[in-house]
């Protein structure tokens, strides 16, 4: 059974400040996910990583996936309020099966001022 | 372009009780998706249609939870009868294709409570 665990689990951040999310999987997968979602409010798509070695960057985050060590990272730099929600990774195991998401716990992130 | 459709957006109902979703995808979308969201945790695939054909339910509760999705545009999840544990949130999402394209576009959700 495909195992997805995210830490920390909760992260209170300053205004400023650098932190990384940790995303590790149990199995072997080059299809990983980054979801970000506020509070009563739905899935958003921010970063598909298809690779291993990938990286992608949009504004405050980078995302980046290591397929030999089943680790993703999602890095937060100079974090703003506008940040503060929580965020899940989802690994997808089943190559040319269709897109079988198995989702992490999330991180829940608080960026305060 | 539209996004995933869902209804309704709460619902509160007893124990025993059955209670119906529905989802309308994106248009075009060949693949839909149901997972259930428990507070606190992350969404649990629930089922997965290609066209109106089941690709995978194998963590849907077959006892209580069915899923169609006749025509292979809309979908309803059906629940009967509820238990207290199946209060949470129903998201719905759709992709484009089964494999090779990789994103999954999420509804708004039926937040459901079983009391």
């Amino acid at each position: 059974e495909l195992k997805v665990e995210q830490n920390p689990l909760f992260l209170s951040m300053q205004e400023g400040k650098n932190y990384t999310i940790y995303c590790n999987y149990s199995t072997t997968s080059d299809r990983l996910y980054w979801y970000r979602q506020d509070p009563g409010k739905s899935l958003e798509s921010l970063f598909v990583l298809l690779s291993n070695g990938a990286v992608k960057q949009e504004g405050r985050l980078m995302a980046s996936l290591d397929t030999k060590a089943r680790l993703s990272t999602l890095h937060i730099t100079a974090a703003v309020h506008d940040l503060s929600a929580t965020y899940f990774c989802a690994v997808d195991p089943r190559h040319g099966a269709g897109n079988m998401l198995t989702f992490g716990g999330g991180t829940r992130l608080m960026v305060k001022p | 372009e539209a996004g995933v459709a869902q209804s309704p957006r709460y619902k509160i109902i007893e124990k025993r009780q059955s209670v119906a979703f529905w989802c309308n995808p994106i248009s075009g979308h060949a693949t839909l998706y149901w997972y259930q969201q428990i507070l606190g945790q992350g969404p649990k695939l629930l089922i997965q249609f290609q066209n109106n054909g089941v690709v995978d339910d194998s963590q849907l509760p077959k006892d209580r939870f069915s899923a169609e999705r006749l025509k292979g545009v809309d979908s309803t999840l059906k629940i009967q009868p509820a238990k207290l544990e199946d209060s949470a949130v129903y998201l719905c999402a759709s992709s484009p294709r089964t494999s090779g394209s990789y994103e999954q576009y999420f509804g708004p959700g039926t937040r459901l409570t079983v009391t």
